[in-house]
């Protein structure tokens, strides 16, 4: 079985702290997302990456950046905490290039305070 | 815009009748075309999904339905179960970005012993 790890379940964190999260998958998985989920929004994707060293932005960037230093490793970075990325954060992974059902995390609630 | 809608917020179904799903989508480019369940606390989980050149796919007690011409999607749990309460989202993907998925908002799905 795919296993996604976000490394933490809940944080709490001060408006204007720089963030990390990060998110390990065990299955040498090319692909990695990170999505926010919000009520009445669904999942929205912020950032994704299909190779090490490679990203491209999702549909909600701003705000944040991403790492991918090795295969198996993803961090979301919030630049500068602000109370509107108080969020459920989810990680998912997948593999290779055709289409292909994405594996989550349990997901991180942040709450910026 | 969204381009991935699901319009009920939530449904309630007695345990052993149907649950139906529904999911509009906007865009004719959506090749595939995904359903996903998730429990409170835990990351989403694929359940089932659709080639657009199929307009049903089963699995077990899980059928998705795909209308083209309408560009609507359902998935209908037959019978449904107290451990089907969930929220669930449907997911597109477009040939043109084979690997990344855009989600709609979700419906919580309640079934009641």
């Amino acid at each position: 079985d795919v296993k996604v790890t976000q490394s933490s379940r809940y944080l709490v964190k001060r408006t204007g702290e720089k963030v990390f999260l990060e998110c390990v998958q065990d299955m040498d998985h090319e692909n990695m997302f990170w999505y926010r989920q919000d009520p009445g929004l669904g999942l929205r994707l912020i950032y994704f990456s299909y190779d090490v060293k490679m990203k491209e932005k999702g549909d909600i960037p701003e705000g944040y950046s991403v790492s991918r230093e090795k295969k198996e490793r993803f961090s979301l970075i919030l630049e500068s905490a602000s109370t509107n990325q108080t969020s459920m954060y989810l990680c998912a992974s997948s593999r290779g290039q055709g289409i292909r059902a994405q594996h989550f995390g349990d997901g991180t609630r942040l709450s910026i305070l | 815009d969204q381009q991935v809608k699901q319009n009920s917020p939530s449904l309630s179904v007695q345990e052993g009748r149907i649950s139906i799903l529904n999911c509009d989508y906007t865009n004719s480019m959506f090749d595939y075309f995904l359903w996903y369940k998730k429990y409170p606390a835990e990351g989403p989980t694929f359940l089932i999904s659709i080639s657009s050149i199929k307009d049903k796919n089963e699995d077990g007690r899980f059928t998705v339905f795909l209308n083209k011409s309408a560009k609507h999607l359902s998935l209908h749990i037959v019978p449904s179960q107290p451990g089907d309460s969930a929220v669930y989202f449907c997911a597109v993907i477009s040939s043109g970005s084979a690997r990344q998925l855009t989600f709609g908002s979700g419906t919580q799905l309640t079934v009641l012993p």
